[in-house]
């Protein structure tokens, strides 16, 4: 099974909430976790790659953690603002092949 | 830097025309990658290369060609299309293949339908 998933499908949050999303993935075969923010009319953009059990990537209000023995990883916005509303990707690369999963679309109320 | 170009952003076909998207990267990156993006499903890949002359499926190839002649082209062909390849289409490409190690950068997307 190659299947990603990620919950929740949607979140709107108030201006100034912390937030998390969920991805989670097959444990077997795993090379890299990649998240990626998805905004509307534009291509998605590479946040954060992940390759080994516990990393944990930080930019900014944002941070991703990886469990690869459990399959899963976490994104967390610290304080939202309107301009992180947005779609949140995550994908799984298995060598020469990445799987999506569909998306967190966020939305912060001013 | 121009990053990835795709070509048209917007078309509409015929059922049984024949196309091509065009991707063209200026980074000199050895891994391209042609995705399907449908509503309520994630982006789905259709074709991939790991360098020029090398291409091979993803998990929806059907219905498409791709060719890698040089490193930067990547274009992907539709033979004579159906409804069903009513899409938004998105090139990708990272620096190494094979590792997952590099992020994409990802096309601004065609938009093409299929009446």
């Amino acid at each position: 099974i190659l299947n990603v998933e990620q919950s929740p499908q949607s979140l709107h949050v108030q201006e100034g909430d912390s937030t998390n999303f969920t991805c989670s993935f097959p444990s077997s075969n795993f090379y890299a976790l990649h998240w990626y923010r998805w905004e509307t009319a534009k291509s998605p953009e590479a946040l954060f790659v992940m390759t080994l059990n516990g990393d944990e990537k930080k930019k900014g209000r944002i941070s991703a953690t990886l469990n690869t023995k459990e399959g899963y990883s976490y994104l967390y916005i610290k304080g939202s603002q309107p301009e992180d509303s947005a779609t949140y990707l995550c994908a799984r690369n298995t060598g020469n092949q990445f799987y999506f999963g569909t998306g967190t679309s966020l939305t912060v109320i001013p | 830097n121009a990053g990835v170009t795709q070509t048209p952003k917007f078309q509409v076909l015929k059922t049984g025309q024949s196309m091509t998207l065009q991707c063209a990267q200026d980074m000199n990156h050895e891994y391209m990658s042609w995705y399907r993006q449908d509503p309520g499903m994630g982006l789905r890949l259709i074709h991939y290369s790991v360098g020029a002359g090398i291409t091979d499926q993803g998990e929806v190839p059907n219905g498409y060609n791709v060719s890698r002649s040089t490193t930067e082209d990547f274009p992907l062909r539709l033979l004579s299309a159906a409804p069903s390849q009513t899409s938004v289409y998105f090139c990708a490409s990272s620096p190494i293949s094979g590792t997952g190690v590099y992020g994409y950068t990802f096309g601004s997307g065609t938009r093409l339908t299929v009446v």
